[in-house]
């Protein structure tokens, strides 16, 4: 079935450090992909998404690219913020229709220092 | 973006007593609602998926009898946990997907309810 394999956290990085986070996947057909963002006591908030082959979402500094030949989807931002501190999530959308759901990674971990 | 309020956001509850969840979408209609449980360092796991009017569609291993959800309007989704056990405390969160949205549609998700069962 679907999954989605995120990098193992916590990360730690200084202010203004460059950021990274891997994410895989495997999919029948052509997913959508997304990475949510969970800043601490808040909601999950959609940071991104891509919908098809070689697209590029990006949103407040981050990035990231739907890479079909790699199946990657991997986030980055070049200079990270304190407030970029907060557990990111990669997802999919499997299925089809009404019930198209998302399969979620395990979530990675951010802390950047001052 | 779009508003889902999830409520309560931290309930405690005696074993064997029952609890109800709301989630409500303020300023979309949502065809589609979406019950998640969160562990401590894991993933969400998708509980069930709900349809307005109609019934609930649970993933497996998710005892539909024990979790109830009604998804009774276009705003409204609830999530009853019947006789709770402290092995059901645990994060809730709901999300919705707009009646506009398309193939991709975004999810808006709700802030969580913490349920913890004594």
């Amino acid at each position: 079935g679907d999954s989605v394999t995120q990098m193992e956290g916590p990360v730690t990085l200084s202010e203004e450090a460059f950021l990274t986070i891997n994410c895989t996947y495997t999919a029948t057909g052509y997913p959508s992909l997304f990475w949510y963002v969970q800043y601490p006591g808040e909601g999950l908030q959609l940071l991104l998404k891509a919908t098809k082959a070689d697209d590029k979402g990006s949103n407040k500094g981050f990035e990231a690219t739907y890479r079909k030949e790699t199946t990657s989807f991997h986030l980055e931002k070049g200079s990270v913020q304190v407030s970029d501190s907060a557990v990111y999530f990669c997802a999919l959308s499997g299925g089809a229709g009404n019930n198209r759901k998302l399969i979620w990674g395990l979530g990675t971990s951010l802390a950047v220092n001052p | 973006g779009a508003v889902v309020s999830q409520h309560p956001s931290r309930v405690i509850c005696k074993s064997g007593t029952s609890v109800k969840i709301e989630c409500r979408s303020l300023d979309f209609q949502a065809t589609t609602m979406f019950w998640y449980r969160q562990f401590p360092k894991k993933s969400l796991m998708l509980m069930a998926t709900s349809n307005e009017g109609s019934k609930a569609t649970y993933e497996q291993g998710v005892e539909k009898d024990k979790f109830l959800i009604n998804h009774a309007s276009l705003t409204l989704s609830t999530l009853t946990v019947t006789s709770a056990h402290p092995e059901d405390s645990s994060f809730y969160i709901c999300s919705a997907r707009g009646v506009l949205a398309g193939v991709s549609g975004e999810l808006f998700f709700g802030e969580g309810s913490r349920l913890t069962v004594l």
